[in-house]
């Protein structure tokens, strides 16, 4: 299985800190997604990253991909408390299916 | 937001029981996916369609089927209920498959699904 997994399954800092989620795969990988949550809502897309690209960035996130270490990292800057939400990276490779992680909450205390 | 509703979005009901969630989209997008998302596995792929009458198995299909008749529409239907389908159910669509080129996968709100 190429399911990722969010490290570390949870998360609290206050307000204004960085948050940093990691996600570890297990085969090789056309691209790695992040979503969001918030609580008894539908995934929310954040950013996509190819196999082929190290660092992306969209506002506030920072994500970078190792394919050698078959993992991900994404960065949120100066935290808000509407970062409050669970977060999942998902992994596509070829013509697989785009397999989510368990998921990983984040919690930014005011 | 992606013009995605789910209904119902609560339902209850009993073993045996059969029960259809609907998915209605006005993003005319190709592909449509029925998800569920419990504790502990994250979201796992129940099946999916690529065009009307087009639709094809997921990871776990066992005690589902689905129908597309209509673009914007995509059916889950359990057909005899299982304490083991309990669960949150989610709609997704995407412009192309799986949304590969641009990440751009749109979820629905969920349908939460208690069977007693």
């Amino acid at each position: 299985s190429q399911q990722g997994e969010e490290d570390p399954q949870a998360l609290s800092i206050q307000e204004g800190e960085n948050a940093t989620m990691n996600c570890s795969y297990k085969t090789s990988i056309n691209n790695l997604q992040w979503y969001r949550q918030n609580s008894g809502r539908g995934l929310v897309h954040l950013i996509l990253i190819r196999s082929n690209e190290r660092e992306k960035h969209s506002g506030r996130l920072r994500v970078t991909l190792d394919t050698s270490k078959k993992s991900s990292s994404l960065l949120i800057t100066a935290s808000r408390a509407a970062d409050t939400a669970s977060y999942f990276c998902a992994t596509q490779g070829g013509s697989e299916k785009l397999v989510f992680g368990k998921g990983m909450k984040l919690t930014v205390n005011p | 937001d992606a013009g995605i509703t789910q209904s119902p979005r609560h339902k209850v009901t009993e073993t045996g029981t059969p029960v259809t969630l609907r998915c209605h989209q006005t993003e005319n997008h190709r592909y449509m996916y029925w998800y569920r998302q419990d504790p502990g596995h994250g979201l796992r792929l129940i099946h999916y369609s690529y065009g009307v009458k087009d639709t094809d198995k997921g990871e776990v299909s066992d005690g589902y089927s689905v129908s597309r008749s209509k673009t914007e529409d995509f059916l889950l239907t359990l057909e005899s209920a299982t304490s083991s389908q309990t669960s949150v159910y989610f709609c997704a669509i995407s412009e192309s498959w799986l949304a590969a080129n641009t990440g751009e996968l749109f979820f629905g709100e969920g349908s939460r699904l208690t069977v007693l």
